[in-house]
């Protein structure tokens, strides 16, 4: 079946350490975004990237960083200067194309970070 | 800039009576709407999209909007709630000015279904 999927389901992280969330789809889709969600909030955009080897900032970006070597895989890096990186954080991807803002996206059951 | 209202954060119906999750949109073009529900510790769902072709969209599950431009309102509807219907819901329109395939997202309602 096709879909997304992210890993770990759980992760936590110490002080001053970078943690990596991993996220890969085999729908074929150009397109990929990472949202940061926080209790009785909507999602937020931290980074999205519409083909390979590129990729935008969002919203929220300050203290994450993203990579996409690969069209499938597009994952997120929470460094130590995120000082308040414990949220559910979803990956999602979509067709890109000239009708782009019609497309639905597909999103992966999240990773959920916390601090020890 | 576009922007989307969902006037309820919580909404509270009984199993068998009908379901109304109200939302406004602002957009300065022909936008893009979508409702997307969240189970818990889930990732979303699409229920359902509008893109400019029949103003009463029908989802899965039973669930249907109607589109109404000039009130711009995009409101979720089910006739008869069911516990599995218990969830966070979003209504979501696309950023459609750049045509990134970005997504505006609501602050989400809580739909509980009792017994």
């Amino acid at each position: 079946d096709g879909g997304i999927t992210q890993s770990p389901k759980y992760l936590f992280r110490k002080e001053g350490q970078n943690v990596t969330l991993s996220c890969e789809q085999n729908l074929n889709h150009d397109a990929m975004y990472w949202y940061r969600q926080d209790p009785g909030q909507g999602l937020r955009l931290i980074y999205y990237s519409q083909i390979v080897n590129d990729f935008q900032k969002g919203d929220i970006a300050e203290g994450y960083s993203v990579s996409r070597e690969k069209k499938e895989s597009f994952p997120l890096t929470v460094t130590s200067a995120q000082k308040n990186p414990t949220a559910f954080y979803l990956c999602a991807s979509s067709i890109y194309g000239s009708v782009v803002g019609n497309q639905p996206q597909h999103f992966g059951d999240g990773t959920r970070l916390s601090i020890l | 800039a576009q922007s989307v209202t969902q006037l309820d954060s919580h909404v509270s119906v009984s199993e068998g009576t009908p379901v109304l999750l109200r939302c406004n949109y602002s957009s300065s073009y022909s936008p893009s709407l979508f409702w997307y529900v969240q189970h818990p510790n889930k990732g979303l769902q699409l229920l359902l999209k509008y893109t400019s072709a029949a103003t009463l969209v029908k989802g899965i599950n039973g669930f249907e909007a109607e589109f109404k431009k000039s009130e711009t309102s995009f409101h979720l509807t089910k006739p008869s709630a069911h516990m599995s219907d218990a969830a966070e819901y979003f209504c979501v329109v696309s950023e459609g000015s750049s045509n990134t395939g970005k997504l505006i997202f609501g602050q989400g309602t809580t739909l509980q279904v009792k017994p």
